[in-house]
């Protein structure tokens, strides 16, 4: 039962650099997110997707793109990255139903730029 | 704009030392309020959800309460693996989860 799985867990990226960082549910949740966490700032949005192909905005979504192409599947780039945007990363899922349910989060992707 | 403020920061508990750790919160129409427990290096591990003033859930050592304006955490005598950081988050709208800052727990033998 793996729930949601984050890959890879570390990379190490020079500025300017890309990458895909990929988040895979197996619980056929409807709703995915994306985190970012830092130091003394609590986990901050930077997109959703609400369902199979759509995606939105969040609180900090500059410098990032999602996409989520097939239902389990949330993939979150970098195209030129930054030093700013070194944190840990995590992905989370849930569902709506009657009452609210609680996300469930992956074990996280510990990015730095250098 | 939902904000989340929780408090202490940090909490430097001796085992069997009861505390209560607060979590303010301003919303406008709350739908829940979840906390959460996160281990050093790994993702939040989801602990109770609150939906109403005046409800109550409890889990081991650990019980939750909500008011209109804020929730407690209180830790009844916590031993040392209670030690880790404690989030709570809000939820005002379908989508969004708000979250602060934590509360990180250590417990001393």
């Amino acid at each position: 039962n793996a729930g949601v799985t984050q890959t890879p867990k570390f990379r190490v990226l020079k500025t300017g650099q890309s990458m895909t960082l990929l988040c895979a549910q197996d619980m056929n949740h409807e709703y995915m997110y994306w985190y970012r966490q830092d130091p003394g700032m609590g986990l901050r949005l930077i997109h959703y997707s609400v369902g199979e192909g759509t995606t939105a905005k969040g609180e900090v979504p500059d410098g990032y793109n999602v996409s989520r192409l097939k239902k389990q599947n949330f993939l979150l780039g970098l195209e030129s990255a930054a030093p700013s945007q070194t944190s840990v990363y995590f992905c989370a899922s849930r569902n709506l139903g009657p009452g609210n349910t609680e996300a469930f989060f992956g074990q996280g992707t510990r990015l730095t730029v250098v | 704009e939902d904000q989340v403020t929780q408090s202490p920061e940090a909490l430097r508990l001796q085992e069997g030392e009861s505390s209560s750790l607060n979590c303010s919160y301003t919303v406008s129409g709350l739908r829940g309020l979840f906390w959460y427990r996160q281990d050093p290096g790994k993702g939040p591990e989801f602990l109770f959800t609150l939906y109403s003033a005046g409800e109550e859930k409890e889990k081991e050592r650990l019980k939750a309460t909500l008011t209109k304006k804020e929730s407690f955490l209180h830790i009844t005598a916590p031993k040392p693996e209670d030690s880790a950081t404690y989030l709570c988050a809000v939820q005002a709208s379908d989508y969004k989860l708000s979250f602060g800052a934590g509360t990180t727990v250590t417990v001393r033998a």
